[in-house]
């Protein structure tokens, strides 16, 4: 199995709304990453779990908030969203060695109104 | 940190005609890897170099890193419709484990 899966697909709140992301894996991957990708950007990377642990935290809001319960869980908790953070939010994981391929789930594609 | 700058951004190409894309980088990178995004897809491993002036082919894709790990390029010949969607180059930095840092990509749209 080597698929990322991110659920939901699609997801719609307003700004004074609580929700969450998830993502699982069962690769075996310890180390998991979210990013955030805008209309014709790159992905950006906002956090990285290794072992569980947050090891990177690339100055995001506090209105985001990651979790790891487990090695094939990671989830993303939001809370009082803005209107631009409307994104497609991926999930990815890896081998916790860095320089090896990272696997990319489907994505969350959020819209905040 | 390391940083890959991506050229060109778009790229309009017919059915039939081959196409580069190029990674640049002001320091010497320790590997660079590749991903394609189809439209509305997500980001899907190509392959990753390591060597100092690495050539690999996948069918009609060749990818190479250059000879002193500063650049790299991916060049599509025959290009089919089955090609659309950004192409990304993507570094794992070296000074803080753990970021796979992309670069702009190329948005390659194929004609008929």
């Amino acid at each position: 199995d080597t698929e990322v899966t991110q659920t939901p697909k699609h997801l719609v709140m307003g700004m004074t709304n609580k929700k969450s992301l998830k993502c699982e894996q069962h690769m075996g991957h310890r180390a998991m990453y979210w990013y955030k990708q805008k209309a014709k950007k790159p992905p950006e990377l906002m956090f990285v779990y290794s072992y569980e642990k947050l090891s990177i935290n690339e100055s995001v809001p506090s209105r985001f908030s990651p979790e790891c319960p487990n090695s094939s869980l990671l989830n993303l908790h939001l809370h009082a969203l803005q209107p631009e953070d409307s994104a497609l939010y991926l999930c990815a994981s890896s081998l916790p060695t860095g320089n090896t391929e990272a696997f990319f789930g489907q994505g969350t594609r959020l819209t905040v109104v | 940190g390391q940083q890959v700058m991506q050229i060109p951004q778009y790229q309009h190409v017919q059915e039939g005609e081959d196409f580069t894309t190029y990674c640049n980088s002001s320091t010497t990178l320790s590997n660079i890897q590749w991903y394609k995004q189809r439209p509305g897809g997500h980001p899907v491993f190509l392959i990753q170099l390591v060597k100092s002036g690495e050539v690999k082919k996948q069918k009609r894709l060749t990818f190479q890193f250059g000879e002193a790990k500063k650049n790299s390029s991916l060049h599509i010949t025959a290009t089919q419709t089955t090609d659309v969607g950004t192409y990304f180059c993507a570094v794992w930095t070296t000074d803080s484990w753990g970021k796979l840092q992309f670069g702009a990509g190329t948005q390659v749209v194929v004609t008929p």
